[in-house]
């Protein structure tokens, strides 16, 4: 399996540009889960969805901050305008369960720099 | 208060030293739990789940201490391919919560 992947894997941009990150997750896993990563905060959870649905978006930061996951196979995290607070790696992750025994698996991660 | 909270460390011991690092969690339903190792520019990666009665997984074992809310990993005869960093994992009410992480550091 592929695992789970992530495109681009470095972004630069300019303050108010819009930026979208995607992600597909590892074929069969119904839980894909977008966290942020910065040294301040560590390892922040946005959002996740169950079978295409968004379960949880009590962690995306502010109206700015937008997910969509059309299909099973396939989602995007768009920040619109971007901030240079934005700046973060950001991590897809897939689960096939939600059982106890079961956890994530992460994408390589897009690093993100808004100047 | 975080929901946990880990020492950032950095722990800098040399090769074939132990080492343990511990990581609390605020919220004493939850369930399930992790260790998650982070590479210098990677994404996390299971290193092993924690189970109640603890559970050892080679030079690493894990324990967990639901009296005082925490759980632990130890590390024997350290490895120069150790270094990384540590990220315990939390899993309550349908959500991971993750540590900052724990920076190990192997010196020959």
């Amino acid at each position: 399996d592929a695992g789970v992947i992530q495109s681009p894997r470095h972004e630069v941009t300019e303050m108010g540009q819009e930026v979208t990150l995607r992600c597909k997750p590892i074929s069969g896993h119904d839980y894909l889960f977008w966290y942020r990563q910065t040294m301040m905060r560590g390892l922040e959870l946005l959002i996740y969805f169950n079978n295409n649905v968004p379960i949880d978006d009590s962690g995306m930061p502010e109206d700015r901050f937008s997910a969509k996951m059309p299909n099973a196979s396939f989602s995007t995290l768009k920040i619109q305008p971007s901030e240079p607070r934005d700046s973060a790696v950001y991590f897809c992750a897939s689960s096939p369960t939600r059982d106890r025994e079961e956890t994530q698996y992460f994408g390589p991660g897009t690093r993100l720099l808004v100047l | 208060r975080k929901e946990v909270e880990q020492d950032p460390g950095p722990f800098n011991v040399p090769e074939g030293a132990t080492v343990a690092f511990n990581c609390t969690y605020s919220n004493s339903a939850s369930q399930s739990f992790f260790w998650y190792r982070q590479d210098c520019r990677k994404e996390p990666k299971l290193l092993m789940s924690v189970y109640s009665s603890g559970n050892e997984d080679g030079r690493f074992t894990a324990q967990l201490n639901r009296a005082s809310q925490y759980i632990s990993l130890l590390i024997r005869d350290s490895k120069l391919s150790d270094s990384a960093t540590y990220l315990c994992g939390v899993y309550n009410f349908n959500k991971f919560y993750f540590g900052s992480g724990t920076k190990l550091n192997v010196k020959p």
